[in-house]
């Protein structure tokens, strides 16, 4: 079990660039989702999707877009990156939701200038 | 308001030292409360996992969940360097549709 996979561990992007965070679990798990973890506040969440085709906002969702078209993939995309958008984004999935203990990856660096 | 409040630290310990860690919160519907640990540049992993009002143990960590007062503190018996690491509570109401709410994280370097 490879768990919850993310690809690029690092990005250097500049400001109007769009990219897509790659985020990939072999657990078949139904819930995944993404934060950013800024100093000082803490784990913040973007977005979730609680199954294939089913994706919601969380707390941060504004310049990010999610999809989630298999069990195993959940992809980030920045659409048009900003200075504010620097900041660590980490993958997480589990089994439900609320109640099941969340499983995160190692995490993307990425610095927009 | 926070939902969950930490304090940041931070917090350093001489190796064998008893370590205790806390959070507070305002949601008096949160029934699930975990604890990662966060090494340096990593992902978090879960430490421990609590359901409602008191106590839980496991090895050397203790994890206790006061619902009464919102309140919920990390315990570490006989510190190792290799614990030194961020520590985060975070906490979720459980049911469907529900979602974590973590806290800033608290520091914490063991010395050896």
């Amino acid at each position: 079990n490879a768990g919850v996979t993310q690809t690029p561990k690092f990005q250097v992007l500049k400001t109007g660039q769009s990219m897509t965070l790659q985020c990939a679990q072999d657990m078949n798990h139904e819930y995944m989702s993404w934060y950013r973890q800024d100093p000082g506040m803490g784990l913040r969440l973007i977005h979730y999707s609680v199954g294939a085709g089913i994706t919601d906002q969380g707390e941060v969702p504004n310049g990010y877009n999610v999809s989630r078209s298999t069990t195993e993939d959940f992809p980030l995309r920045l659409l048009s990156a900003a200075p504010s958008q620097t900041s660590v984004y980490f993958c997480a999935s589990s089994r439900g939701y609320g109640s099941d203990t969340q499983y995160f990856g190692p995490g993307t660096r990425l610095t927009v200038l | 308001q926070k939902e969950v409040e930490q304090d940041p630290g931070p917090l350093s310990v001489p190796e064998g030292a008893i370590v205790s860690l806390n959070c507070t919160y305002s949601n008096s519907a949160f029934q699930y409360f975990m604890w990662y640990r966060q090494y340096s540049r990593k992902g978090p992993e879960l430490l421990m996992y609590t359901y409602s009002s008191g106590n839980k143990e496991d090895g050397r960590f203790t994890a206790q969940v006061d619902k009464s007062s919102k309140y919920i503190s990390l315990f570490i018996r006989d510190s190792q360097p290799s614990d030194s690491a961020t520590y985060l509570c975070a906490m979720s109401e459980g049911n469907t549709g529900n979602q974590f709410y973590f806290g800033t994280g608290t520091s914490l370097t063991v010395i050896p």
